[in-house]
Formats: structure tokens, C-alpha cells, sequence
């Protein structure tokens, strides 16, 4: 059974405006949750991460945002880029410690 | 450079052999992790590893098997008992109990002929 869903395979954005990447889930036991961004055929990379006992984490362009009553949180990049263009992971790790949950991810396609 | 090396970047092997798929970091980091992507899918974790000569079981272990012999390996492998074994293999490390953030390797491609 999923525990972290994207429900979004795909988003298209304009140069400069926001994108906003969905993620769902299920355990409320989850301590951390992490976006990641990955290109074809590469290693994901760390982008943002937020605690469960925050609900805004800000960096640069990126925002994650946690709504922990609804299970559901969102990143936000503001502008858009084209080198922003990249599959997008959503990541929870369980309280233990010793687990991390993914997302199916969704493409993201920035458009100049 | 600190960071995660797997190697190759592409393998392929015969259906009934066995494959090992190299991981080492050096970024001192107490956990290993060996996950699986097939596409449209997430990443589904194989096996962990928290500590030198220990490691768990995650939700997709049948056919694979691990070792970790030193703080800085954890090599997987792709056992003929695996069903599907065609995929992209990511390795990652963590702190452990005292980082969240997980770094993965740049992966590898095995394609079971």
C-alpha cells in the first residue's frame, strides 16, 4: 500500500510563474518529509526538507509547505525556471528513523 | 569530493546468473540503503543498513541479498531467485539517527537479458 502518493504524473508551468507539486500521505507517524529532484538516468538530488512540527520551510525559490490535519504537503518554486524542468520525489522518513518512503513522482517541464 | 559512487553505470547479464552491484561512500555516514525504480513507479527500498555487519529487510527483499562488511560498502546482490530483475538501482547513505537527508549515488542500470 502507497504510504506517500503524488497524484500528479505530469505538470506544465510557463517561465516565471509558480509551480506548485503535490504530495499526499498516509502514516502520521512520519517525522520528516523531503523533496527531491531527479534527471533520467541519475541519482536523485536533495532539494528541501520540512520536520512534522513545522508547517513552512523556505529556501531560495523553494517553499514546502505541511498541512499535517489534511496529510498533505506541497512545494512551491517560485519563479519557475527551465532548468527547474526535472521529476520531482516527495519522501517521508518513519519516527524510527531507519525508513523513507517515496512518491511516484511528478515531471515537471518548465516552459521558456 | 565527498559522496556516493556505484559502478557501473550500466550492466547486463544473462537470465539465472548472478549480479553484485557496487556502492561505496565516504562521506562517513553510519546508514546504507539500496533501492529499485522501474518507471512510472517510486523508489522502493531493497535493503538498509544502519550500522557495520546489520541490515534489515525492506518491502521488495525477496532475491536480493546484502552485505556490509565495512562502514563504507554495502554491496547488493541481484540473485537469480529475482523474478524481474531489469531495473535502475539507486544506492543511498544517511547520518543515521541524527540526519534526515538521504544522498544518493548516480545509480545503475542492470538489464537481464
Amino acid at each position: 500500500d502507497q504510504q506517500v502518493k503524488q497524484n500528479s504524473p505530469s505538470l506544465s508551468v510557463q517561465e516565471g510563474r509558480i509551480s506548485i507539486l503535490n504530495c499526499d500521505y498516509t502514516n502520521s507517524m512520519f517525522d520528516y518529509f523531503l523533496w527531491y529532484k531527479k534527471y533520467p538516468a541519475e541519482g536523485p538530488t536533495f532539494l528541501i526538507s520540512i520536520s512534522s512540527i513545522k508547517d513552512k520551510n523556505e529556501d531560495g525559490r523553494f517553499t514546502v509547505f505541511l498541512n499535517k490535519s489534511a496529510k498533505h504537503l506541497s512545494l512551491h518554486i517560485v519563479p519557475s525556471q527551465p532548468g527547474d524542468s526535472a521529476v520531482y520525489f516527495c519522501a517521508a522518513r518513519d519516527y524510527t528513523g531507519n525508513q523513507f518512503y517515496f512518491g511516484t513522482g511528478t515531471s515537471l517541464t518548465v516552459i521558456p | 569530493d565527498g559522496g556516493i559512487t556505484q559502478s557501473p553505470k550500466y550492466l547486463f547479464r544473462k537470465e539465472g546468473q548472478n549480479v553484485t552491484l557496487s556502492c561505496e561512500q565516504n562521506l562517513n555516514h553510519d546508514a546504507m540503503y539500496w533501492y529499485r525504480q522501474d518507471p512510472g513507479q517510486g523508489l522502493r527500498l531493497i535493503y538498509y543498513s544502519q550500522i557495520v555487519n546489520d541490515f534489515q529487510k525492506g518491502d521488495i527483499a525477496e532475491g536480493y541479498s546484502v552485505s556490509r562488511e565495512k562502514k563504507e560498502s554495502f554491496p547488493l546482490t541481484v540473485t537469480s531467485a529475482q523474478k524481474n530483475p531489469t531495473a535502475f538501482y539507486l544506492c543511498a547513505s544517511s547520518r543515521g539517527s541524527g540526519g534526515h537527508e538521504q544522498f544518493f549515488g548516480p545509480g545503475t542500470r542492470l538489464t537481464v537479458l
